[in-house]
């Protein structure tokens, strides 16, 4: 089977930045996905690692390292929306599937 | 562009009904679909997904039963309900099997079994 491992809660003040990391175990390992779930919202999808190292969309970034079974999920220029709950996912099952992990609560404060 | 959409968005149910909850995607063909439960403050649960008409994948043995009778039609359903199946069902899609890491939830159905 699948874990993953996350920070329940994380707060920062506006215009900082914030890591928040993932650890996993799982077999068939394809790639890392990272998730946005506002509240009483849908996820939506923030970025993808296949590979090793970082990736860059706008003011987030994601990593892999796939040696060590982690990743995980830069913020920078923090702003109050940015408040929600984060997910890593990892993508197996013949690349057909994502588990998702439990969460991390962002609080962003003035 | 594509839309997913799920109904009802709310529902209440009592112990031992029926639950039927549709979605359906337009706008792409032949696209992965998935079922995904949230219990409150949790993270997500897949219960099925479907890589085309008529396959169905299970991923937690339970009283829950999915079906796909058309290419972007995907149907979860129970003969009977239980306190435990309360939660926010999600479902979503990708564009084909191996972009799975990449997906697109409809609106959600919060479901309350009383």
């Amino acid at each position: 089977g699948q874990s993953l491992e996350q920070p329940s809660e994380v707060t920062a003040v506006e215009g900082a930045i914030v890591q928040i990391n993932c650890t996993y175990q799982t077999s068939g390992f394809y790639g890392l996905s990272w998730y946005q779930q506002h509240d009483g919202g849908a996820p939506t999808f923030l970025s993808y690692n296949a590979l090793d190292g970082l990736e860059e969309t706008g003011r987030f970034s994601s990593f892999l390292s796939r040696s060590d079974s982690y990743g995980y999920l830069l913020l920078q220029e923090l702003q109050m929306k940015d408040s929600a709950s984060y997910f890593c996912a990892v993508q197996t099952g013949g690349g057909n599937k994502l588990t998702f992990g439990t969460g991390t609560q962002l609080k962003v404060e003035l | 562009s594509q839309t997913i959409h799920q109904w009802p968005a709310t529902l209440v149910q009592p112990v031992g009904s029926p639950l039927s909850l549709e979605c359906t995607v337009e706008g792409t063909s032949n696209p992965n679909l998935y079922w995904y439960r949230q219990a409150a403050g949790r993270g997500l649960q897949l219960l099925f997904y479907s890589v085309g008409i008529g396959q169905i994948s299970s991923e937690v043995p339970q009283n829950l039963s999915a079906s796909r009778p058309q290419d972007r039609q995907f149907i979860l359903s129970s003969k009977k309900l239980l306190l435990s199946d309360s939660g926010f069902y999600l479902c979503a899609w990708s564009v084909d099997p191996w972009g799975a890491y990449e997906q697109y939830f409809g609106p959600g159905t919060r479901l309350t079994v009383t």
